[in-house]
């Protein structure tokens, strides 16, 4: 089972900030947070991941609290093609990457 | 380009049918993946190969035979599949490290048909 949590689906208007969140209340000190989206029949695109820092880089930002307990994925300025199904998952060293249902971002015009 | 390609994109084949897919990973990485990805279900693992030795099977049918020739090939050998076998599957690699904080690489699959 996956051990995160996030909303099934989120709207957000073009140009805006896109920020979704992500549960993952059970996570240990040596796993990681991934975020990665599917575009429709596409496969899976890996956007960003860390550990206990924010991360940002060309595509996004990643903001974990300090607790580590949850985190935001952050898209500055959303555009259309920004449409996806972005997953959240959380991965120790020698896991699998398992992945849940994730949430399903519309950006509308 | 995502440096996982994934041949052939689309593939029809009857329950009685011998078929093969192709992956190849151009990233230098030592560990491949196969998902299944079925219509509203989430990316289920198949197989996990480590340095070309299978390191995981995810209680998958024998029907569905992965092998892994080098680090950078991976093919999925299918045989007398099911309808319900109709999926997306995936390939992905990533590189092994101490850290254990490799992504995943996903190619974008062949979406496979069972008639």
């Amino acid at each position: 089972d996956a051990k995160t949590t996030q909303p099934p689906s989120m709207d957000c208007a073009e140009g805006r900030a896109a920020n979704l969140p992500c549960n993952h209340s059970t996570i240990s000190g040596n796993e990681y947070v991934y975020w990665y989206r599917q575009i429709h029949s596409q496969g899976p695109q890996y956007i960003i991941h860390g550990l206990k820092n924010n991360e940002t880089n060309e595509m996004a930002s990643l903001i974990i609290t300090e607790d580590r307990k949850s985190s935001t994925l952050i898209l500055p300025h959303a555009t259309l093609r920004d449409t996806a199904v972005y997953y959240c998952i959380v991965r120790g060293y020698g896991q699998n990457f398992v992945f849940g249902p994730g949430t399903r971002l519309s950006v509308l015009p | 380009e995502t440096g996982v390609t994934q041949t052939p994109r689309h593939l029809v084949m009857g329950m009685t049918n011998k078929k093969s897919l192709k992956c190849e990973q151009h990233l230098g990485h030592n560990a491949m993946y196969w998902y299944k990805q079925s219509a509203k279900k989430p990316l289920e693992l198949m197989f996990v190969y480590n340095f070309k030795e299978q390191t995981e099977n995810n209680s998958v049918p024998s029907r569905f035979s992965p092998e892994c020739p080098n680090s950078s090939h991976l093919f999925l050998h299918l045989h007398t599949l099911q309808p319900e076998d109709s999926a997306l599957y995936l390939c992905a690699s990533s590189q092994l490290s101490g850290t254990g904080s490799s992504p995943l690489h996903f190619g974008n699959g062949t979406r496979l048909t069972v008639t």
